[in-house]
């Protein structure tokens, strides 16, 4: 089993769609998650860290749940440029490992 | 604004040569990271360093050594390069154990 795990899609939405991703991760001991964004043929860039308690950012939300080892992110009324490739990652013990998904890919069409 | 640069975009190689991958930052950042990602499998940590001089393995590094002889510079180095290095290399800085900062990739194929 992977250590993380995310729906490679693809996800075709229309613009203004809300869209959901999941990401699942297996260490239990994980105790920082994060979603990145990454552009065709561009390098992965924070979109934002996911805490405890859900955290909000415009029309981003993340949220964490530890108890079914999984994170979520939501986009509410979705651009064209919200089209990306989006990339879940886990820190297992608050250090430099870092954990990467291969990542959900989004096409928003007009 | 972090700015990490990495020396070529595109690169093409022979099997068995020995090749070079720069990265350079302009932050000061401590941590130093090549990852390679490939289709499917997302990105995987080849080599890091916390410090000048310092380096530890990551999940991958048969194949792999680096070099970190400045702060601000992580060589990746191929010893003798294979079909099966065949990816997209990325570098990337961080400060602790914070966001981390990519440069643009390289994208090596070895014949």
């Amino acid at each position: 089993r992977k250590e993380v795990e995310q729906d490679p899609g693809p996800f075709n939405v229309p613009e203004g769609a809300t869209v959901a991703f999941n990401c699942t991760y297996s260490n239990s001991a994980s105790q920082s998650f994060f979603w990145y964004r990454q552009d065709c043929r561009k390098e992965p860039k924070l979109l934002m860290s996911v805490y405890s308690s859900g955290n909000e950012d415009g029309r981003f939300t993340a949220q964490l749940n530890r108890a079914s080892q999984y994170i979520s992110l939501l986009i509410r009324d979705s651009k064209l440029s919200d089209s990306a490739t989006y990339l879940c990652v886990v820190n297992v013990y608050n250090n430099n490992d870092m954990r990467f998904g291969a990542g959900t890919r989004l096409t928003v069409k007009p | 604004d972090v700015k990490v640069t990495q020396s070529s975009r595109y690169l093409v190689k022979r099997t068995g040569e020995k090749v070079f991958l720069e990265c350079v930052q302009d932050m000061d950042h401590e941590n130093m990271f090549w990852y390679r990602q490939d289709p499917g499998l997302g990105l995987r940590l080849i080599y890091f360093s916390y410090d000048v001089k310092m380096k530890e393995k990551g999940d991958i590094p048969e194949g792999y050594s680096v070099s970190r002889e400045k702060k601000e510079r992580f060589s990746l180095i191929l010893e003798s390069a294979s079909t099966n290095q065949t990816s997209m290399y990325l570098c990337a800085t961080s400060q602790g154990i914070e966001t981390q900062y990519f440069g643009p990739g390289t994208r090596l194929l070895v014949l």
